[in-house]
């Protein structure tokens, strides 16, 4: 199993530009989330998925879209890029009854 | 969910026990206490989790009061690759925590 990889690895927008960090998990998970972590603090909940076709806002929602089409693939989609939004953000999922969440190695984010 | 207090750093010399105290003095009887790690920039890692009994897995052992107010995560004998941030989180449910709570943990830094 490769657990829960993200795409890319690093990524340097301008302001107002659009993109979409890619997550996906080969482990059958029903719950996948996003995650932000800025400078010395703790990760903050963007979105969550609790399944295919359902998705609902976390803590940090505003200015990122989410889908969940497939049970695999969580993308997330920041639609007009902000110096604010500048981060490293982590998707992970759980299921199957587990009690552990399972991390992805994060994409860092800079926005200019 | 309850809040968590956790010192902000801590030191501990290699090949000695490393104890990280966490504060819930709000727990409800239904929330248990997780622990997970992040070392460097990676994602975090599950370690382990309880709900009154102490606990021990391969990684680590949890020691929680008798009231539930406080824990400590214990590493027995703490290697450099330990070093790392110690979140201390309490959450409804064993079946996994879709929208985990972060806060800013324990920096422990083990010395040659």
């Amino acid at each position: 199993n490769a657990g829960v990889t993200q795409t890319p690895k690093f990524q340097v927008l301008k302001t107002g530009q659009s993109m979409t960090l890619q997550c996906a998990q080969d482990m059958n998970h029903e719950y996948m989330s996003w995650y932000r972590q800025d400078p010395g603090m703790g990760l903050r909940l963007i979105h969550y998925s609790v399944g295919a076709g359902i998705t609902d806002q976390g803590e940090v929602p505003n200015g990122y879209n989410v889908s969940r089409s497939t049970t695999e693939d969580f993308p997330l989609r920041l639609l007009s890029a902000a110096p604010s939004q500048t981060s490293v953000y982590f998707c992970a999922s759980f299921g199957g009854g587990s009690y552990e969440q399972y991390f992805g190695p994060g994409t860092r984010l800079t926005v200019t | 969910d309850a809040k968590t207090t956790q010192p902000t750093s801590m030191d501990c010399a290699e090949g000695r026990a490393a104890n990280l105290p966490c504060n819930h003095s709000t727990i409800s009887g239904n929330e248990y206490v997780y622990w997970y790690r992040q070392i460097h920039s990676q994602g975090p890692q599950y370690i382990i989790h309880g709900l009154k009994n102490n606990e021990t897995n391969e990684m680590a052992s949890l020691i929680i009061t008798e009231d539930r107010k406080s824990s400590t995560l214990i590493l027995p004998h703490a290697t450099l690759r330990d070093t790392a941030v110690y979140y201390c989180i309490v959450r409804v449910g064993q079946t996994g925590a879709n929208n985990l709570f972060f806060g800013t943990g324990t920096r422990l830094t083990v010395i040659p």
